[in-house]
């Protein structure tokens, strides 16, 4: 079946300092990949998506290219902020109703 | 402002109590969903409805129950049957067909007394 896998946290890193998390899928067919961010007692918020391979989703510096040939969809920031800190979810849509989630990963951005 | 609202924020549960959390779309979404989430765990699927009048079990809708009468609401009960409901609840909806994004509300605490 379908599933996500992610990177496991906590990240910890300085402030400007560059963000890759890992997240790596296993799917039949052509699924949608999204990336999430969950702040501290919130729900989550879509922060970038990608449909197809080869394409690059992006928002607010992150970053996340679908790699068929890996089947990967990495987020990257060159420059994160201490206001980056939160959890990011990398998430998977299958064309049916069902998406799949991975566990999160809890990134703390240090000042 | 559209949105999805969900209260309460923070729910307290008795032993052999039911509870239910109520969730509000004003998006005009047709798919509305519910999740469950633990500490260091992804969304589970508790169940889903695509439409008013159907909804469909998830992957642990074991111990809950919903209702989807108007396509604006669908609330979550969480009955006495469900043995560990402590957990962070989320609902969601989405607009259009399959693979489009999720609309996340806020999410509600439930703890167990």
């Amino acid at each position: 079946g379908n599933s996500v896998t992610q990177m496991e946290g906590p990240v910890t890193l300085s402030e400007e300092a560059f963000l890759t998390i890992n997240c790596t899928y296993t799917a039949t067919g052509y699924p949608s990949l999204f990336w999430y961010v969950q702040y501290p007692g919130e729900g989550l918020q879509l922060l970038l998506k990608a449909t197809k391979a080869d394409d690059k989703g992006s928002n607010k510096g992150f970053e996340a290219t679908y790699r068929k040939e890996t089947t990967s969809f990495h987020l990257e920031k060159g420059s994160v902020q201490v206001s980056d800190s939160a959890v990011y979810f990398c998430a998977l849509g299958s064309g049916t109703y069902k998406y799949i989630f991975g566990t999160g990963t809890r990134l703390k951005v240090l000042a | 402002d559209g949105g999805i609202t969900q209260s309460p924020k923070y729910l307290f549960r008795k032993e052999g109590q039911n509870v239910t959390l109520s969730c509000e779309q004003n998006l005009n979404h047709d798919a509305m969903y519910w999740y469950r989430q633990d500490p260091g765990q992804g969304l589970r699927l508790i169940y889903y409805s695509q439409i008013v009048n159907d909804f469909q079990k998830g992957d642990i809708a074991e111990g809950y129950s919903v209702s989807r009468e108007k396509k604006e609401s669908f609330p979550l009960t969480v009955t006495s049957a469900q043995k560990n409901p402590t957990a962070f609840y989320l609902c969601a909806s989405r607009f259009g067909q399959n693979n489009e994004k999720l609309f996340f509300g806020s999410g509600t605490q439930l703890s167990v007394l």
